[in-house]
């Protein structure tokens, strides 16, 4: 079955650097889309970004641009999500989501399988 | 930016149907999709370019999406539709997922 499984979360002061995992398991990784997604404590979804099957295409919300990075290691099976500067506004737990779409490199669609998330809290 | 206007709340007693609105400019050129977050779990799609379900969600739930609104219907609700229930669309123009705010399903 599907399985996407985030690692690298924990607690970490304003400003620092973090780098968050996504190991998955099967279905055939280096074909789909892979996003990341956080939730602050009681809030809704915001979606961080997404990487094209291919590492090709990259996106990201407003919120992160110029401070996360995501990227893939398509032998490896895993995402990633480096974050840099971090602020207390990034407190959240953050999900790995697998676009539903085969080998899309411009447009994404529904996230159809999600891990079950690694909490990240900044705070000094 | 492109933005998703849902309610935060809706109500309903059980076994009447419950409709949830997803509000934007010209939403109906776009494929939305709907997702479901009980308490303590991860989301789960319960509808998938506008109107189709995945396997294993009930037929009591359905959507359409047409102008400026989308919709989430949920009929005959029971105590386990209670969640939080997230519209979702890819915003071609920014290049941006976009999620609307939620909205909290309760049963009365």
């Amino acid at each position: 079955q599907v399985q996407l499984v985030e690692s690298g979360g924990g607690v970490v002061q304003p400003g620092r650097s973090l780098r968050l995992s996504c190991v998955t398991s099967g279905f055939t990784f280096s074909s789909y889309g892979i996003h990341w997604v956080r939730q602050a404590p009681g809030k809704g979804l915001e979606w961080v970004a997404v990487i094209s099957y291919d590492g090709g295409n990259k996106y990201y919300a407003d919120s992160v641009k110029g401070r996360f990075t995501i990227s893939r290691d398509n032998s490896k099976n895993t995402l990633y999500l480096q974050m840099t500067s971090l602020r207390a506004e990034d407190t959240a737990v953050y999900y790995c989501a697998k676009d539903s779409h085969y080998h899309e490199r411009k447009t994404f669609y529904d996230l159809d399988y999600w891990g079950q998330g690694t909490l990240i809290t900044v705070s000094s | 930016s492109y933005v998703l206007t849902q309610p935060p709340s809706v109500s309903v007693a059980p076994g009447k149907t419950a409709t949830i609105t997803c509000g934007a400019n010209n939403i109906g050129t776009k494929s939305v999709h709907w997702y479901q977050q009980k308490p303590g779990q991860t989301p789960v799609v319960v509808i998938f370019y506008d109107s189709d379900r995945p396997s294993g969600i009930p037929e009591r739930f359905s959507g359409s999406n047409s102008g400026n609104t989308a919709t989430l219907t949920i009929t005959r609700v029971d105590a386990g539709d209670e969640a939080d229930y997230y519209c979702q669309v890819w915003d071609n123009i920014s290049d941006h997922v976009i999620f609307g705010g939620g909205t909290k399903l309760t049963v009365l």
